[in-house]
């Protein structure tokens, strides 16, 4: 596709309950990012992936996040026992830079999963 | 770990007015990206910044980057009603809060 890919656009879940969140980047990037952002808020970062380096994982607020991502392209976030705290906009980057410093290319972001935890 | 402080949180200003947001740091930028975030959208690259003292416009938006590196600023000549979003610093892997740039027309 042209851009990257979020889905679900839109996810509403009880209190408790596990979701997972979907991101296709665009073809050929290396490194892909997972930023939180609530309402009116900035981005909050979360996780950094970059080939076949480990993870940075350093922005994940809880154990309850977790992320992964298959043969170096689409990735899922996954939220185990969800709070009301983390509704917010998920979103999914991009980018085509090479080596541990890719976030030095520009970001190409997804429109975002919007997630209600009731 | 790194932080980019972002000033003002908000700017409200007449149509044709000018604009400028700054992001400051304690320590030393490799570079700065700036995003644009239309209400309701995501943000969308419009610059990088890697040398001291650098200057670059894009039409009426002209974009520095400090002598030290330390500190950047975006400028908007003339503001329109299609600049109204947030606009965000960025480096490395960590955002400024952004301004939310609003205009009354």
């Amino acid at each position: 596709g042209a851009g990257v890919s979020q889905s679900p656009s839109n996810k509403v879940t009880e209190k408790g309950k596990d979701v997972e969140l979907r991101c296709d980047p665009i073809s050929g990037h290396t490194a892909l990012y997972w930023y939180r952002q609530s309402l009116g808020q900035g981005l909050e970062f979360l996780i950094y992936f970059q080939g076949n380096s480990a993870p940075d994982k350093s922005g994940l607020p809880s154990d309850r996040f977790s992320a992964e991502r298959t043969g170096g392209s689409v990735s899922t976030l996954t939220i185990q026992r969800t709070q009301q705290e983390d509704s917010a906009v998920y979103l999914c980057a991009s980018s085509a830079g090479l080596g541990i410093y890719s976030y030095n290319s520009p970001l190409h972001f997804g429109n975002g999963t919007r997630l209600t935890v009731t | 770990g790194q932080q980019v402080m972002q000033i003002p949180q908000y700017q409200h200003v007449q149509e044709g007015e000018d604009f400028t947001t700054y992001c400051n740091s304690s320590t030393t930028l490799s570079n700065i990206q700036w995003y644009k975030q239309r209400p309701g959208g995501h943000p969308v690259f419009l610059i990088q910044l890697v040398k001291s003292g650098e200057v670059k416009k894009q039409k009426r938006l002209t974009f520095q980057f400090g002598e030290a590196k330390k500190n950047s600023s975006l400028h908007i000549t003339a503001t329109q009603t299609t600049d109204v979003g947030t606009y965000f610093c960025a480096n490395k892997l960590v955002f400024g809060a952004g301004t939310i740039l609003r205009v009354k027309s």
